[in-house]
């Protein structure tokens, strides 16, 4: 079935700095690749979201570009923050309604 | 417009009692999900409903786990008896055709 391999965590990072999180997938198809984002405290909300080969999928500086060739759907940001201390979710889905499958997730820490 | 409503959002119970949440989707929103999340991994799905239709469910531990909804606008998650293992975070989440879904807060279950 679906699965989807993120990075493990916790990653932890001065303010600033460059930001990475891999994640590849096993989907059968072409299916949508998302980045969701968990505060602390909070529920999960869509970050970015790409739906289709060379897609790339960007908001609040976080980008992600869909590498059918490698699976791939890396996370990056080029200066982080501390405000975006979170857990980051890389997920996928099948058009049509399907559920997410979503990778285990990777925390990240950014100080000051 | 409002987000996806569930309560409550904590709960603390002892093994082999029963507890139930529920969710209230986005307006118009036909299609339901409830995710299981375990501390330390991505959410995994429970049950999708279209309308007040079953579409997936075998992922639900069906011997104690039981979901409804009823007129396909709000939901209810049971579980009876509840196992040490069940403690997780409860996500409901919501979307409407081939739409991204919105996620809930969450209720986080403790069972000691």
């Amino acid at each position: 079935g679906d699965s989807v391999t993120q990075m493990e965590g916790p990653v932890t990072l001065s303010e600033e700095a460059f930001l990475t999180i891999n994640c590849t997938y096993t989907a059968t198809g072409y299916p949508s690749l998302f980045w969701y984002v968990q505060y602390p405290g909070e529920g999960l909300q869509l970050l970015l979201k790409a739906t289709k080969a060379d897609d790339k999928g960007s908001n609040k500086g976080f980008e992600a570009t869909y590498r059918k060739e490698t699976t791939s759907f890396h996370l990056e940001k080029g200066s982080v923050q501390v405000s975006d201390s979170a857990v980051y979710f890389c997920a996928l889905s099948h058009p049509g309604n399907t559920p997410l499958v979503f990778g285990k997730g990777t925390r990240l820490s950014v100080i000051a | 417009e409002a987000g996806v409503a569930q309560s409550p959002r904590y709960k603390i119970i002892e093994k082999r009692q029963s507890v139930a949440f529920w969710c209230n989707p986005i307006s118009g929103h036909a299609t339901l999900y409830w995710y299981q999340q375990i501390l330390g991994q991505g959410p995994k799905l429970l049950i999708q409903f279209q309308n007040n239709g079953v579409v997936d469910d075998s992922q639900l531990p069906k011997d104690r786990f039981s979901a409804e909804r009823l007129k396909g606008v709000d939901s209810t998650l049971k579980i009876q008896p509840a196992k040490l293992e069940d403690s997780a975070v409860y996500l409901c989440a919501s979307s409407s055709l081939d739409e991204t879904e919105c996620f809930g807060p969450g209720t986080r279950l403790l069972v000691l």
